[in-house]
């Protein structure tokens, strides 16, 4: 079973549309959830990091349920911008290595 | 700060010749990474130094060797390339603090082995 599992989509969306993605991990004892974007032929870069309460920033919001074990991002408001790889970013126990989804690709279409 | 920078952008190589990637952060990070991304498979971990003076194993580091230079430098080499090592680079680094310790990654290396 791979440590972290993610839809690949792709996800087309119009602008304006709202538009979430889910990311499962398989080891309980992870304690650090990520976010990342990554456009075409270039590096991730953190997007948000996911705490156990929640959090929002502007459009996105990003919760964690350690229950099921998933991680979820949501984009209001889609934007042209937004078009991007989303990855799903989780932690091992010891916090030195990182497990990275596949990737979820949107398309934000005008 | 320029983060983390990565030598060369772009390399050609035939099978057999070595190299070395060059990674460096001016972040102050104790920990440091080596990933390649290949079309489908994500990033896979190549290597990793959690703090200066110390080097392990990630999930694909057969025909690769690491070496941690200082806090700052951390570098990957390939002795014998393979046509199997065609792929995009990425270094990172990481502050492991409190539990909430994000990467940060070089804009890569595109290795092309022939």
């Amino acid at each position: 079973r791979k440590e972290v599992e993610q839809d690949p989509g792709p996800f087309n969306v119009p602008e304006g549309a709202t538009v979430a993605f889910n990311c499962t991990y398989s080891n309980s004892a992870s304690q650090s959830f990520f976010w990342y974007r990554q456009d075409c032929r270039k590096e991730p870069k953190l997007l948000m990091s996911v705490y156990s309460s929640g959090n929002e920033d502007g459009r996105f919001t990003a919760q964690l349920n350690r229950a099921s074990q998933y991680i979820s991002l949501l984009i209001r408001d889609s934007k042209l911008s937004d078009s991007a790889t989303y990855l799903c970013v989780v932690n091992g126990h010891t916090g030195n290595q990182f497990y990275f989804g596949t990737g979820t690709s949107l398309t934000v279409i005008p | 700060n320029a983060g983390v920078t990565q030598t060369p952008k772009f390399q050609v190589l035939k099978t057999g010749q070595s190299m070395t990637l060059q990674c460096a952060q001016d972040m102050n990070h104790n920990s440091m990474y080596w990933y390649r991304q290949d079309p489908g498979m994500g990033l896979r971990l190549i290597y990793y130094s959690a703090s200066e003076g110390t080097t392990d194993k990630g999930e694909v580091p057969n025909g690769y060797n690491v070496s941690r230079l200082n806090k700052r430098e951390f570098s990957l080499r390939l002795e014998s390339a393979a046509p199997s090592q065609t792929s995009v680079y990425f270094c990172a680094s990481s502050d492991f603090a409190g539990g909430l310790s994000a990467q940060f990654f070089g804009p890569g290396t595109r290795l092309t082995v022939l």
